[in-house]
C-alpha cells in the first residue's frame, strides 16, 4: 500500500477564498482523521471518521471548516472562507480498531501533510 | 487521560543508545502508553504501545516501570534520522466515541554525529 494520500502538498491562497484539501486512506482502514498543526498550537485533532461517518467534530474551529468522507477511500477538509490564521500544516491520518498485532490499538498512519499559507 | 510530562529536548550520540523518558504518575490500571514521533515536515510516525510489560520490536523497546508511573523509550543504536519529536501518550482503549489521541509538546531528540 502506497499509505496514506494527501494532496495538495502545497497551498497559497489569499484570504476569503475556498480550500479544498484531499485524503485518501490506506486501504482496508476504518478510521479516518484530520488533524492541523501550528506552532503555537502543536498537532490538534479536527475531525475524525469511523466507516464514513463523523464521530467527533468537536476540534473544528468554526463554521468555516467542513469534511466530508463521502466512500471509504476519499475524503476532504473544506475552509471556506479562508482566514490567514488558517495557515498551518494539516495531517489526514488512518487506522483500524486492531492494528498490526490483531489487537486493539491507537497506531494512526499519518499523511505527508498539506500546508497551507492563507495570505 | 494522565498527563504526560516529557523533557522539552534531549542530545544522543550517533551510535549510542537514546533513552527518552516519560512520566506519567496519575496513570491508571487500564491505561496504555503509546510512543509516536515526528521527523521534521513529516506526519507522526506510530513507535510503540504497551501496558505493564516491557515490549520491543523493530523501531524500539518500551520499558514500563513497575509501578507504571514512568516510561522510557529507548533507541538502541540512534542515527541522524532519528532526530525527531518524541510524543509520549497516555490512553485507555476505548473505540467508537472516544477513539483520539492528544498529542503533547514532546521531546525533541537531537542525535549528533
Amino acid at each position: 500500500d502506497a499509505g496514506v494520500i494527501q494532496s495538495p502538498r502545497h497551498e497559497v491562497t489569499e484570504m476569503g477564498q475556498e480550500v479544498t484539501l484531499r485524503c485518501k486512506p490506506i486501504s482496508g482502514h476504518d478510521y479516518l482523521f484530520w488533524y492541523r498543526q501550528t506552532m503555537m498550537r502543536g498537532l490538534e485533532l479536527l475531525i475524525y471518521f469511523n466507516n464514513n461517518v463523523p464521530i467527533d467534530d468537536s476540534g473544528m474551529p468554526e463554521d468555516r471548516f467542513s469534511a466530508k468522507m463521502p466512500n471509504a477511500s476519499f475524503s476532504t477538509l473544506k475552509i471556506q472562507p479562508s482566514e490567514p490564521r488558517d495557515s498551518a500544516v494539516y495531517f489526514c491520518a488512518s487506522s483500524n480498531l486492531l492494528g498490526t498485532s490483531g489487537r486493539f490499538s491507537y497506531e494512526q498512519y499519518f499523511g505527508p501533510g498539506t500546508r497551507l499559507t492563507v495570505t | 487521560d494522565a498527563k504526560t510530562t516529557q523533557p522539552p529536548s534531549m542530545d544522543c550520540a550517533e551510535g549510542r543508545a537514546a533513552n527518552l523518558p516519560c512520566n506519567h504518575s496519575t496513570i491508571s490500571g487500564n491505561e496504555y502508553v503509546y510512543w509516536y514521533r515526528q521527523i521534521h515536515s513529516q506526519g507522526p510516525q506510530y513507535i510503540i504501545h504497551g501496558l505493564k510489560n516491557n515490549e520491543t520490536n523493530e523501531m524500539a523497546s518500551l520499558i514500563i516501570t513497575e509501578d507504571r508511573k514512568s516510561s522510557t523509550l529507548i533507541l538502541p543504536h540512534a542515527t541522524l534520522r532519528d532526530t525527531a519529536v518524541y510524543y509520549c501518550i497516555v490512553r485507555v482503549a476505548s473505540g467508537g466515541s472516544n477513539y483520539k489521541l492528544t498529542f503533547g509538546k514532546g521531546t525533541l531528540l537531537t542525535v549528533n554525529p
